[in-house]
């Protein structure tokens, strides 16, 4: 069965460092997320993509993250200069959209430590 | 904030029947009712999701009020391995007045199947 994949699966960096955090969804899906989890608290919304753009950010997704998709089978996240409450598990999840299917099927995540 | 209510814990006995209640009250005509888990720091996975009917698949059966008002998530005969959060959540159909199918995930409820 056709799966979101992640990786690293763990991401240690100091402060300050910039980290990408790759994703590659499920090969017909169209619609990308990125949401992390604070250890210990729930699921947060970071950002959807859809179409080559960024359809929808939360108050979370400040100017330190940005998203792409490189070249049609990855989706990273980027974050420009890490702080320590960046430390997260950061999942990536996808859409098939339209007569495919509305489910959102989740990779198994980012652990990233910011030390 | 998430749009409804779980209890944040239950206990299940091994082979029986876990009900998971959730409470949404306030849902609109145009919002379906989803339902995710999460075992332990792995990426939520998709259950099942319903609109007002009755629905089964091969992990759980949704049972959704005629008033729409809450629903009850139901593992037939639960396992160890369906140790979990569970959470419910409520979201228009992609792309339905500009969703873009993000996920707004609340505390959930933390299923303990015991043997």
């Amino acid at each position: 069965e056709p799966e979101v994949t992640q990786t690293p699966s763990h991401q240690v960096t100091q402060m300050g460092q910039e980290v990408i955090l790759r994703c590659v969804p499920i090969s017909n899906h169209l619609y990308f997320y990125w949401y992390r989890q604070i250890l210990g608290q729930k699921v947060e919304f970071l950002v959807s993509f859809y179409n080559n753009e960024i359809s929808e950010k939360s108050e979370i997704f400040d100017d330190q993250f940005s998203v792409e998709r490189p070249d049609g089978s990855n989706f990273t996240l980027k974050i420009r200069s890490t702080k320590l409450e960046d430390s997260a598990m950061y999942f990536c999840a996808s859409i098939a959209g339209g007569l495919h299917g509305n489910e959102q099927f989740f990779g198994p995540g980012t652990r990233l430590t910011v030390l | 904030d998430a749009k409804t209510t779980q209890p944040p814990s239950m206990d299940c006995a091994e082979g029986r029947a876990a009900n998971l209640p959730c409470n949404h009250s306030t849902i609109s005509g145009n919002e379906y009712v989803y339902w995710y888990r999460q075992i332990h720091s792995q990426g939520p996975q998709y259950i099942i999701h319903g609109l007002k009917n009755n629905e089964t698949n091969e992990m759980a059966s949704l049972i959704i009020t005629e008033d729409r008002k809450s629903s009850t998530l139901i593992l037939p005969h639960a396992t160890l391995r369906d140790t979990a959060v569970y959470y419910c959540i409520v979201r228009v159909a992609l792309s339905y007045g500009g969703s873009q199918g993000n996920l707004i995930f609340g505390k959930g409820t933390k299923l303990s199947v015991k043997p």
